[in-house]
């Protein structure tokens, strides 16, 4: 069955950087695009990038864009996600989850399978 | 960016019940780009429906979706135990993805 495993997260000062990485296994990697989404505690989910299944094509939200980007490994089946220039406000659970297709087609850009996350915690 | 607002933001009811939630758009979601999905508490996110009405594979079919345009309602037919959750909508028509705020679904 499709597994996504999280790792990464900690604390960070603002201004800081971090890498997340998100392992993947029980299905095709390289076929599918991948996503990052984030929820502050307590509050809801929010969207933060895409990567098309070659890496060719990335797509983040505003929030995030210039600081994050998103880049995947398909001959180790893993996702990451580098942030720099961390704020307050990034601190969150950021899930990895799998698209149900491997491009940006507008049909398809929702996800089938989530993972439990991993915490980024930004404080002074 | 296309902004989604849930409601109500609690509905209490009790096993058994119907549920009714709503989830509307500020602009219209381009073919029903519409998804659902059930967060449990602890647990990670779980796709329901697609494309506004079109439940996904293991989904029971006391969970239907229906809507167009920027009006959507997610049913549950008759509430189990482990329907209690948080239900969350989200729109993928455009590039900026968005969710909706959120149904929380308790036990009255």
């Amino acid at each position: 069955q499709v597994q996504l495993v999280e790792s990464g997260g900690g604390v960070v000062q603002p201004g800081g950087s971090l890498r997340l990485s998100c392992a993947a296994s029980g299905f095709t990697f390289s076929s599918y695009g991948m996503h990052w989404v984030r929820q502050a505690p307590g509050k809801g989910l929010e969207w933060v990038a895409f990567i098309r299944r070659d890496g060719s094509d990335k797509y983040y939200a505003d929030s995030v864009k210039g600081r994050f980007t998103i880049s995947r490994d398909n001959s180790e089946n893993t996702l990451y996600l580098q942030m720099n220039s961390l704020r307050v406000d990034d601190t969150a659970v950021f899930h990895c989850a799998r698209s149900v297709s491997g491009d940006w087609n507008p049909l398809y850009r929702y996800f089938d399978s989530c993972g439990q996350g991993t915490l980024v915690t930004v404080s002074s | 960016e296309i902004v989604l607002a849930q409601s109500p933001g609690t509905l209490s009811l009790s096993p058994g019940e119907r549920a009714t939630l709503s989830c509307r758009a500020s602009q219209s979601v381009g073919s029903s780009y519409l998804a659902w999905y059930q967060q449990r508490l602890g647990q990670a996110p779980r796709l329901l429906i697609s494309g506004a009405s079109n439940r996904a594979p293991g989904i029971p079919d006391r969970f239907s979706g229906r809507g167009s345009g920027t009006e959507f309602t997610l049913t549950i037919s008759r509430l189990e135990p482990e329907d209690f959750a948080v239900y969350y909508c989200q729109q993928y028509g455009s590039s900026a993805i968005t969710f909706g705020q959120g149904t929380r679904l308790e036990i009255k």
